[in-house]
Order: C-alpha cells, then structure tokens, then sequence
C-alpha cells in the first residue's frame, strides 16, 4: 500500500490569490490524480498528473486555472490560481501503486474562498 | 462523457438492518471498484470487480457486478454503526481513470 502525505490541510484564502497543494507519496507509482470534491457530493477528476510532461485535464478544467507538476514518480502540485469563492472546496490527490489498481487517496486540502 | 449514478442518496437504516446501494454506468465498464469515505475523511478503497457478473464477499459486504458491466450492487448484511459513511462506486471503461458515482451516505441508527 502507499501512503500520502498532502498539505496544506486547510487554507482561507483571499479572492485573486493563488494556492499551491502539495503530495507527497512514500513510494514510487504509476499514476497520479487530483479531485474535488463539494462537502456532502461526488469526487470529481480535475486532471491526472504526468510524470515529466503535460497534465491531462478533463472537461471543464484548464491548466491556466489549475496548473499542475509532477517532477518525479513520488511527488506532485496542484495551484489553485486566481481564485474566486467557487474554488471552495475540497481537493485530494491520489495515486496508483505500479502492482495494483486501487487508488490511494492523500487526507485533502479543505480550501476556502473569501 | 461517462455518467456512474448511484441509488439511493441517503438511506438511514436501524443497526442489524440490511443495506443496499446499486450503481450505474452509461457506459460498459473494464472494471468497478468500491470506496468508503467516513465523515471527515478520504475515501478507502474496499474492492475491486472485473469480471461479468462476478460476486465477492467481504465479512458482512456482498459486491456484485452486473452481466452487462454496466452496473453493480453493494449489500451489507446486518448494518453495525461502524458501517456510517458515503459508499462510492468508481468505474472504469477501457481507460486508466475512474469516474466516480455519485454516492449513497449511510446513516445506521443504534
């Protein structure tokens, strides 16, 4: 199994100011992927996080709006930029270990928008 | 694009009572898997189904996948309170990423 490590846990945050999430992951994995998700609602992909190039995003999701990194198999960012209080939410990160399919989830980043 | 729904929304069940939650795909799965996700926490895989029709038990949960693969069912047999939370299905159609259902939240009452 893999364990990750995400933070900040929390921010409040003012509107136009940008915020750097950060995950951590104690072992090497194939993939990795950042959510949202609404208090109470789904989890919705904002994009999967490729080591040494581009994110895919999905639908409704830019990269100049949440621009992402992975430098590295263990380690990936998401930015929150130009924020505006729809950002609020809760974003979580996750991975897939290189022997299995099941998605290792990070604790979240509960972001709100003042 | 692929749409996983999930049936029903909420349901508050009296511990020792029976639990159900079914899920849909608008589209054929490769996969399905199962998440809980307690109050405050991140979502825990539970398990994952490939195969038509396929059935798996864990202690008091029943999982099944459809015939079709297009949808799936988890059962918990005589619900205890440590059983609270959001079940999520997450479905997977050929690519490498799950969509996510929209989730049934358990409440069991003692």
């Amino acid at each position: 199994s893999a364990v990750i490590s995400q933070k900040p846990s929390r921010d409040i945050c003012q509107r136009g100011t940008s915020l750097t999430i950060q995950c951590q992951v104690d072992s090497q994995v194939t993939m990795m992927f950042w959510y949202r998700q609404q208090p109470g609602q789904s989890l919705t992909l904002i994009a999967t996080a490729n080591q040494g190039s581009e994110a895919t995003y999905e639908s409704g999701f830019v990269i100049d709006k949440f621009p992402i990194s992975r430098p590295n198999l263990t380690f990936s960012t998401l930015t929150v930029s130009n924020m505006s209080p729809e950002d609020s939410s809760i974003y979580l990160c996750s991975a897939r270990a290189p022997a299995g399919e099941k998605l290792f989830f990070g604790s979240g980043t509960q972001l709100s928008v003042l | 694009g692929q749409q996983v729904m999930q049936i029903p929304q909420y349901q508050h069940v009296q511990e020792g009572e029976d639990f159900t939650t079914y899920c849909n795909s608008s589209t054929t799965l490769s996969n399905i898997q199962w998440y809980k996700q307690r109050p405050g926490g991140h979502p825990v895989f539970l398990i994952q189904l490939v195969k038509s029709g396929e059935v798996k038990k864990q202690k008091r949960l029943t999982f099944q996948f459809g015939e079709a693969k297009k949808n799936s069912s988890l059962h918990i047999t005589a619900t205890q309170t440590t059983d609270v939370g959001t079940y999520f299905c997450a479905g997977a159609s050929g690519t490498y990423k799950y969509i996510f259902g929209t989730g049934t939240r358990l409440k069991v009452l003692a």
